[in-house]
């Protein structure tokens, strides 16, 4: 049962242009979600949060926006970057469980 | 400073034997997981510890073992028993609180 879906495996964007990434998630009692980079061979990194209390949460170019009546997060970049270029796992958690995470996004920027 | 230190980056081993992945850190956290991740897919957990000398399994835990003796280190054994062992692996550690987890750099295991 994947409680946090991450629908398109792949995604490529023109350089400068916006990055729309999308989760959806299925346990209605998640309250913590966040966004992880991955490069290739290397250890996902954390990119950006937000609690279920806020909609929106901004840190320079990147924005996640969550539509808790639709179970929706997305994270926007903008503009965006080559060094964008990497795997991004959306994960959920509620209380003081694990996270959760999704089957992640290729995101591909394109020069 | 501070972090979560896997080895070796690389490992190679034969069918049949088993392999332990090391996982230390230093960030004083409680808990401890380690993740696997096979190419298109994405991170599946294996075995989680929230505290020393206890863990439990994750949803792929046949074929693996862990141990979590001390709070800073929680090894990850592959034994024979685990049918596709060749993947990257992943060790993460979160504070009390389990706002996030910070990452290792990962071990890439190939069974030869």
């Amino acid at each position: 049962d994947q409680q946090v879906k991450q629908n398109s495996p792949s995604l490529s964007v023109q350089e400068g242009r916006i990055s729309i990434l999308n989760c959806d998630y299925t346990n209605s009692m998640f309250d913590y979600f966040l966004w992880y980079k991955k490069y290739p061979a290397e250890g996902p990194t954390f990119l950006i949060s937000i609690s279920s209390i806020k909609d929106k949460n901004e840190d320079g170019r990147f924005t996640v926006f969550l539509n808790k009546s639709a179970k929706h997060l997305s994270l926007h970049i903008v503009p965006s970057q080559p060094g964008d270029s990497a795997v991004y796992f959306c994960a959920a958690n509620f209380g003081n469980e694990k996270l959760t995470f999704g089957t992640g996004t290729r995101l591909t920027i394109i020069p | 400073d501070g972090g979560i230190t896997q080895s070796p980056k690389y490992l190679f081993r034969k069918e049949g034997q088993n392999v332990t992945l090391s996982c230390e850190q230093n960030l004083n956290h409680d808990a401890m997981y380690w993740y696997r991740q096979d190419p298109g897919q994405g991170l599946r957990l294996i075995y989680y510890s929230q505290i020393v000398n206890d863990f439990q399994k994750g949803d792929i835990a046949e074929g693996y073992s862990v141990s979590r003796e001390k709070k800073e280190s929680f090894p990850l054994t592959v034994t024979s028993a685990q049918k596709n062992p060749t993947a990257f692996y992943l060790c993460a550690s979160s504070g009390t609180v389990i706002m996030s987890y910070t990452f290792g750099s990962g071990t890439r295991l190939t069974v030869v």
